[in-house]
C-alpha cells in the first residue's frame, strides 16, 4: 500500500526556517517524481515544488522561489522541503503528492503536515 | 504562468441531479488537466486525470472532457457521497496550476 506521511509542521515566526519531511513506502521511492502541494485555512490548492526521481530537475512557484528547497533522500525513501524567510501568507497545510509513473499528475497524496507562521 | 478558471465557484444540487464544472486555461494544455475531489479535513483525492481518463477505482457517474483550453468534470446523477469541492490542475510545462476549487452542496 502507497503511503505518505508528512512530518516536522509547527510554529514558527515571521522570518523563521522549518523543514517539513515526507516519508514514502509502498513503493519505489526512487522511480517517482514528487510534488509539494499546499492549501491556506480556508482556501484552495497551490503547487508548491516538483522533484524529479534523481533529484536532479527542481521547480518551484513563483510565490517560493528563492525562499524553499525541495530536495529528497532516495536511500531513506524521504522527500523534504526546506522554508526560509517565512511570511505570514505560508501558513498551509503541506502536503506531499506522488506524481504516477510515466505522467505527470498527483496519484498519491499524505495526510499534510501543518506550518502555521504568527508571531 | 498558466492560469486556470473554475467556474462556477460554488453550486447547490440534489441528489440524481447531473452536475457539471468547467476549468478554462489561459493558454492550451492539449490534455494535461486532472480532476480531485476534496472533502472537509482531507487530502485531495484524484478523479481524472490526461482530461478524460478515469482513476482507477473511481465511481463511472465521473466523467471528463475537452482539451486546448476549455475542460468539463460531469457527474452524470448526484450521490450524497459527492458533496465535496472539486479542483482542476493543469500540468502542461513547468508548473502545475490548480483553479480555485468548486464548492458542490446540498439544494
Amino acid at each position: 500500500e502507497v503511503q505518505l506521511v508528512e512530518s516536522g509542521g509547527g510554529l514558527v515566526q515571521p522570518g523563521g526556517s522549518l523543514r517539513v519531511s515526507c516519508a514514502a513506502s509502498g513503493f519505489t521511492f526512487r522511480s517517482y517524481t514528487m510534488n509539494w502541494v499546499r492549501q491556506a485555512p480556508g482556501k484552495g490548492l497551490e503547487w508548491v515544488s516538483y522533484i524529479g526521481s534523481t533529484g536532479t530537475i527542481k521547480y518551484y512557484a513563483d510565490s517560493v522561489k528563492g525562499r524553499f528547497s525541495i530536495s529528497r533522500d532516495n536511500a531513506k525513501n524521504s522527500l523534504y522541503l526546506q522554508m526560509n524567510s517565512l511570511r505570514d501568507e505560508d501558513t498551509a497545510v503541506y502536503y506531499c503528492t506522488r506524481v504516477a509513473y510515466g505522467d505527470y499528475h498527483n496519484d498519491y497524496w499524505g495526510q499534510g503536515a501543518l506550518v502555521t507562521v504568527s508571531s | 504562468d498558466i492560469q486556470m478558471t473554475q467556474s462556477p465557484s460554488s453550486l447547490s444540487a440534489s441528489v440524481g441531479d447531473r452536475v457539471t464544472i468547467t476549468c478554462r486555461a489561459s493558454q492550451s494544455i492539449s490534455s494535461w488537466l486532472a480532476w480531485y475531489q476534496q472533502k472537509p479535513g482531507k487530502a485531495p483525492k484524484l478523479l481524472i486525470f490526461r482530461s478524460s481518463t478515469l482513476e482507477s477505482g473511481v465511481p463511472s457517474r465521473f466523467s471528463g472532457s475537452g482539451s486546448g483550453t476549455e475542460f468539463t468534470l460531469t457527474i452524470s446523477s448526484l450521490q450524497p457521497d459527492d458533496f465535496a469541492t472539486y479542483y482542476c490542475q493543469q500540468y502542461d510545462g513547468y508548473s502545475r496550476t490548480f483553479g480555485q476549487g468548486t464548492k458542490v452542496d446540498i439544494k
